[in-house]
C-alpha cells in the first residue's frame, strides 16, 4: 500500500465523451504527477501539479487538463476521448523535489469504445 | 532527461543473482538514476535510488561508475515473484520520471 488511492478502478468511454480521474496523494505530499501507461508500453508523463499549479507537462494536446486541490488531491480530465486514450493511467505522489520517491497509485483502466 | 537503454527482456531461475544494466550516456549533472519494479495492472514501485558508486537496500544493490554512463541493478536469489517490468529511470530528483519500456524480467523454477 502506497498511501495513493486512485477512482474509479475502472471505466468505460465512449468515443467523444468526457472523462475525469481522480486521485488522492499520499499524507505530507504536495506534488501530483499523472502518467498514461499504454498496453506494452512504459508509462508516459502528462503533466505535473505542485501546490495547485502545474508545473511541467508532457506531449500530450490540451484536451488532457488538470486541477490540484488545497488538500492536494489531483484530478485528471480528458476530453474528447479517442480510442488511442484507452489506458491505464497512473497518479504518483512526491514531496516537491525531495529525496524520496514517488509513490504509484493502483492507476485507473480507461476503455474507449 | 537523461535516455535509458537496458534489454527489453531476460530469464532466470529462482535463487540465481539477475543483474540487469542500464545505459545513460547523456546524464546530466544533476541527474540520479532510479529503477522501478512493475506488475502486470499495478503502479510502478520504487526499488532503489543512486547517484554515484553503490547504493544497497533490503531488495536490490545498484553500482554506478565513476563516468555515470550505466548502471547495473542486482537482485540477489530472485524468486517467483519476482517476475516483473524494471524500469531504469535517469532525472532530478522530484521531477517527472521518463519510463522506457523497461526490462521485462521472468524468473522459473
Amino acid at each position: 500500500e502506497t498511501g495513493v488511492t486512485q477512482s474509479p478502478t475502472h471505466l468505460i468511454k465512449t468515443r467523444g465523451q468526457q472523462v475525469t480521474l481522480r486521485c488522492s496523494s499520499q499524507s505530507g505530499h504536495n506534488t501530483v504527477s499523472w502518467y498514461q501507461q499504454a498496453l506494452g508500453q512504459g508509462p508516459q508523463f502528462i503533466f505535473q501539479y505542485y501546490r495547485e499549479e502545474e508545473n511541467g507537462r508532457g506531449n500530450f494536446p490540451p484536451r488532457f487538463s488538470g486541477l490540484q486541490f488545497p488538500n492536494y488531491s489531483s484530478e485528471l480530465n480528458v476530453n474528447a476521448l479517442e480510442l488511442d486514450d484507452s489506458a491505464l493511467y497512473l497518479c504518483a505522489s512526491s514531496g516537491w523535489n525531495s529525496n524520496t520517491e514517488a509513490f504509484f497509485g493502483q492507476g485507473t483502466r480507461l476503455t474507449v469504445v | 532527461l537523461a535516455k535509458t537503454t537496458q534489454p527489453i527482456s531476460m530469464d532466470s531461475y529462482e535463487g540465481q543473482e539477475v543483474n540487469i544494466t542500464c545505459s545513460h550516456n547523456n546524464i546530466a549533472t544533476n541527474d540520479y538514476i532510479t529503477w522501478y519494479q512493475q506488475f502486470p495492472s499495478q503502479g510502478p514501485r520504487f526499488i532503489i535510488q543512486g547517484y554515484k558508486t553503490k547504493v544497497t537496500n533490503e531488495v536490490a544493490s545498484l553500482f554506478i561508475p565513476a563516468d555515470r554512463k550505466s548502471s547495473t541493478l542486482s537482485l540477489p536469489r530472485v524468486s517467483l515473484s519476482d517476475t516483473a517490468v524494471y524500469y531504469c529511470l535517469g532525472g532530478p530528483r522530484g521531477y517527472a520520471l521518463n519510463f522506457g519500456k523497461g526490462t521485462s524480467l521472468l524468473v522459473t523454477p
